[in-house]
């Protein structure tokens, strides 16, 4: 089965500018859940859609926002943004309802800021 | 809340020697237990996970991980380290409990394999 996509695998941008980042699942896989991994900073957790309603959210600003699509598919976007929001951005997904199955996760897509 | 730690940001081993990677998790329900391996610009690829049952838990590229949950533990080893192993590995706790709120990842440690 195909793996969990993310695109694009690499943005640059200007601070201020918006970003749209983009995942989608592996088929029957409804959770999607996004990942902030910044240099030094370990994994951060974003945001989680499931059933297409946004469950829950780590602690970033409201500038960082998303959606998920009636396919599951997912889109994560990061307003105004700043130089800080450097890092590799991961999506995951799993089947809903199976937390022991664990996450799949995608490549990531490395978002640069300068 | 859960919370997962991994003794030492970065280890070293000679190849061939034993690796030994630490996690220890706070959980107030029986957990989910995770590893996590993460290649240089690549995302997370699951090694291996504890959920019920045995408490060794087989994964792949040779690695085993023990759940002890007398000691809150569920440390990563593998016999002989081989160059390919290096890499960043991290921990992860889940439980029905908290379910699908999302998991909690330790900070990772860094694995070196020395020639």
């Amino acid at each position: 089965e195909a793996g969990v996509t993310q695109s694009p695998t690499h943005l640059i941008k200007t601070r201020g500018q918006q970003a749209t980042l983009r995942c989608s699942p592996i088929s029957g896989h409804t959770s999607v859940y996004w990942y902030q991994q910044a240099l030094g900073l370990g994994l951060q957790f974003l945001l989680w859609y499931d059933e297409g309603e946004e469950r829950n959210r780590g602690n970033f600003p409201p500038r960082f926002s998303g959606r998920q699509f009636p396919n599951y598919s997912s889109e994560l976007n990061v307003n105004a943004l700043e130089l800080e929001d450097s890092a590799l951005y991961l999506c995951a997904s799993r089947r809903g309802g199976e937390v022991s199955y664990g996450y799949t996760f995608g490549s990531g897509t490395r978002l640069t800021v300068v | 809340a859960q919370s997962v730690t991994q003794l030492g940001s970065h280890v070293s081993v000679s190849e061939g020697a034993l690796v030994l990677l630490r996690c220890n998790y706070s959980s107030s329900v029986p957990p989910y237990l995770f590893w996590y391996v993460q290649y240089p610009n690549q995302g997370l690829q699951l090694l291996l996970k504890y959920t019920t049952g045995a408490t060794l838990v087989k994964g792949i590229n040779g690695f085993e991980a023990e759940f002890k949950k007398s000691e809150t533990s569920f440390h990563l080893t593998k016999p002989s380290a081989h160059m390919s192993d290096a890499a960043e590995y991290f921990c992860a706790v889940s439980d029905e409990g908290n379910y699908g709120q999302n998991f909690v990842f330790g900070p990772g440690t860094r694995l070196s394999v020395l020639p």
